[in-house]
Order: C-alpha cells, then structure tokens, then sequence
C-alpha cells in the first residue's frame, strides 16, 4: 500500500520559518495536500493541488514540492500555528494520509 | 457555508456494526465526493474510504471487507456501516467533502466536527 512520510515533530521560534516534509513513491507525479490539526478539532485544509492557499488561510502558509517530496511552509510563524499537520494524497484513487508531524512553537 | 454534522451511537459492542450518518447542510450532497476519515485517540487519520453522490464508491483496502457506505440524495445524508467492529476500531470517526482533481488528486475541504465512536462491552 501507498505510503507518506513525515517526521514526527518539528521545532520552531516563534518569527521563523518551520517546514515539514512529506515523501512517497512517485509524488511528484500527483497532487498533495496538507491539514492542520489542533487538539480536540477537527483538521482544516491549509494547502491543496501542492501549492493553492484555500480563503481564509494566512498567507504565511504555503506549499511546494520538489521530486517526490512535498513541503509545507510556515513563514513567521506564530504561537497559534502549533499544531499537528498531516500531509495527503490521493494514489490508486485511495486517499492516503501521512504519519503526521507535531509542530513546536519553542 | 457547507456545514457537515455526524450521528450515530457512541458506544458499539464487539462484533456488532458501526453506523454512522453524515449531514450536509448549506450545499448540495450532489456532484461532490464525500468520505469518511478516523483518527484513534492520540493517532494519525485514517480514510477509510469516500462515495459520489452518484453511490461509486472506494473504501481503504484494508477495510474493505466490512465497510459499506451509501448516500441518500433527498435527505443530503451519506452514511457509513462496519461490521464485526473491535476495541481498534475505537476512534473519533470524521465526514469530509472531497474534491477529486482530474486523476492525481483529491482533497478535503470541509469536515464535520468528528463523533466520538467507543467500542467496548
């Protein structure tokens, strides 16, 4: 079965820029997409079609891919942006999510 | 704003079968992809497969074999079935619209606030 990897957790200060990765086989051949995840909600998409920024998410947010690993961005990030975030896509048209990656806002 | 609203029991017995519906309100059920996600407490998410309101349906191939899910266009719901559930099927289980882009993608782009499904005796 398809897999995603991302690392567990992630570090950042807060002003500075955090990214999480997401690798499998052949991505770069299909579009991914990411969510974030705050305790107890329900997750909110932030970035799809690799790089589009659905309304109402901060600009600081941003997506991009390289090969077969996608990135999610957080420019200047801020204390809210703690969270967890689940990269995914869609392969063998089966919907396939990522470990998930804690972000740390030190 | 699409609003989706998820229902059913909180407590299952082994054995028996998880029933869930989803509500859609604020859009049509028509001409979207709407799928069901769990994520087990302190766990990753999980799909565990979507329908088109049309009813074609892709279920996750490791649940395949006790899923059914089904949509009833007239009352804008779409429901989810498991049968012969265990203590790991214990999760909070989500509803999402999906929107599918040509053949190499597809995303969620509303989710239900999630219910709570424990399966215990």
């Amino acid at each position: 079965s398809y897999e995603l990897t991302q690392p567990p957790s992630v570090s950042v200060s807060p002003g500075q820029t955090a990214s999480i990765s997401c690798s499998g086989d052949k991505l770069g051949s299909k579009y991914s997409c990411w969510y974030q995840q705050k305790p107890g909600q329900s997750p909110v998409l932030v970035i799809y079609q690799d790089t589009k920024r659905p309304s109402g998410i901060p600009e600081r947010f941003s997506g991009s891919y390289s090969g077969n690993t996608a990135t999610l961005t957080i420019s200047g990030t801020q204390a809210m942006d703690e969270a967890d975030y689940y990269c995914q896509a869609w392969d063998s048209s089966t919907v396939v999510f990522g470990g998930g990656t804690k972000l740390t806002v030190l | 704003q699409v609003q989706l609203q998820e229902s059913g029991p909180g407590l299952v017995k082994p054995s028996e079968t998880l029933s869930l519906t989803c509500t859609v309100s604020g859009g049509s059920i028509s001409n979207y992809y709407w799928s069901w996600i769990r994520q087990p407490p302190g766990k990753e998410l999980e799909s565990i497969g979507y329908i088109y309101y049309s009813g074609s349906t892709n279920y996750n191939p490791s649940l395949k074999s006790r899923v059914t899910m089904s949509v009833d266009t007239s009352k804008n719901q779409f429901s989810l079935k498991m049968s012969s559930v265990t203590a790991a099927d214990t999760a909070v289980y989500y509803c999402a619209r999906g929107q599918r882009v040509g053949n190499t993608g597809y995303h969620l782009d509303y989710w239900g606030q999630g219910t709570l499904v424990t399966v215990s005796s």
